[in-house]
C-alpha cells in the first residue's frame, strides 16, 4: 500500500534495458524484494537484497539500493518479449512483524 | 517438487454463498499468508499463519476466515458477508520469519 510506491506503467522496446524505480518509508526494513507476475500467474520471486547493501547483480538483473533517500530499483538489461510482466516492489520489516508491504505493481510491456 | 497449490484456478459463486479457496503446501514451511489482488491496487493482506492452530487477521480480514489444523494446508473462506468478493486471490508461504515468500498460482473467484 501507502509505505511502497512505484510508478504504474513502463513502456521499453525490445533489447534496451529497463529500469523500475520503487521507494519505501520504512528505515528499518531488513529485506527488499523484487517479484514478478504474468497474466494469472501468482508472483515469481525475482532477486532480493539485503539492506546493509548497495547493489546486487543476477545475470541481466541488478539491484540498486539507496537507503538514504529509501530508493530501490530493478535494471533489466537486454529487455526481452518475455519479460513483460507485471513487477513488484516489497519491503521487510521487524515494525511490521516482517510481513511483506508491497507496491501496486509496475507493468512493464516490451515493445518489437 | 516442492511448491504451492491453489485449488481451483476459477471459481464460480452465486451472492450469499460461502466458498472456500484451498491452499496445500509441501515446502515444510511454518507461515502461510493468503493475499487479495485487485486491479491496481497490488496485494492486500487477507489473513496469515506462522504456526499450526494459529493465525492472525492481516488488513482486509471482514468477510473472510480460515484454519490451520494442518502445517501444509491454510484454506480460506470467503463469507457472504464480504461485500465484494470478486478477486484474484494468492496463498504463499514462508520458512523462516525474514525470509523470502512464496507464492501459489492464485484462484480467480467471480461472485455474481
Amino acid at each position: 500500500g501507502e509505505d511502497v510506491e512505484q510508478s504504474l506503467f513502463l513502456s521499453v522496446r525490445e533489447g534496451d534495458s529497463s529500469v523500475i524505480n520503487c521507494t519505501y518509508t520504512d528505515s528499518s526494513s531488513t529485506y527488499l524484494y523484487w517479484y514478478k507476475q504474468e497474466p494469472g500467474a501468482g508472483l515469481q520471486l525475482l532477486t532480493y537484497i539485503f539492506s546493509n547493501m548497495d547493489m546486487k547483480q543476477d545475470q541481466r538483473l541488478t539491484v540498486l539500493l539507496n537507503k538514504k533517500d529509501k530508493h530501490l530499483s530493478l535494471r533489466i538489461a537486454d529487455t526481452q518479449t518475455g519479460d513483460s510482466a507485471i513487477y513488484f516492489c516489497a519491503e521487510s520489516t521487524p515494525r511490521n512483524d516482517y510481513k511483506l508491504s508491497f507496491g501496486a505493481g509496475t507493468t512493464v510491456t516490451v515493445r518489437a | 517438487d516442492g511448491g504451492i497449490t491453489q485449488s481451483p484456478k476459477y471459481l464460480f459463486r452465486k451472492e450469499g454463498q460461502n466458498v472456500t479457496l484451498s491452499c496445500e503446501q509441501n515446502l515444510n514451511h511454518d507461515a502461510m499468508y493468503w493475499y487479495r489482488q485487485d486491479p491496481g491496487q497490488g496485494l492486500r493482506l487477507i489473513y496469515y499463519s506462522q504456526i499450526v492452530n494459529d493465525f492472525q487477521k492481516g488488513d482486509i480480514a471482514e468477510g473472510y476466515s480460515v484454519s490451520r489444523e494442518k502445517k501444509e494446508s491454510f484454506p480460506l473462506t470467503v463469507t457472504s458477508a464480504q461485500k465484494n468478493p470478486t478477486a484474484f486471490y494468492l496463498c504463499a508461504s514462508r520458512g523462516q520469519r525474514d525470509s523470502p515468500l512464496h507464492f501459489g498460482n492464485g484462484t480467480r473467484l467471480t461472485v455474481t
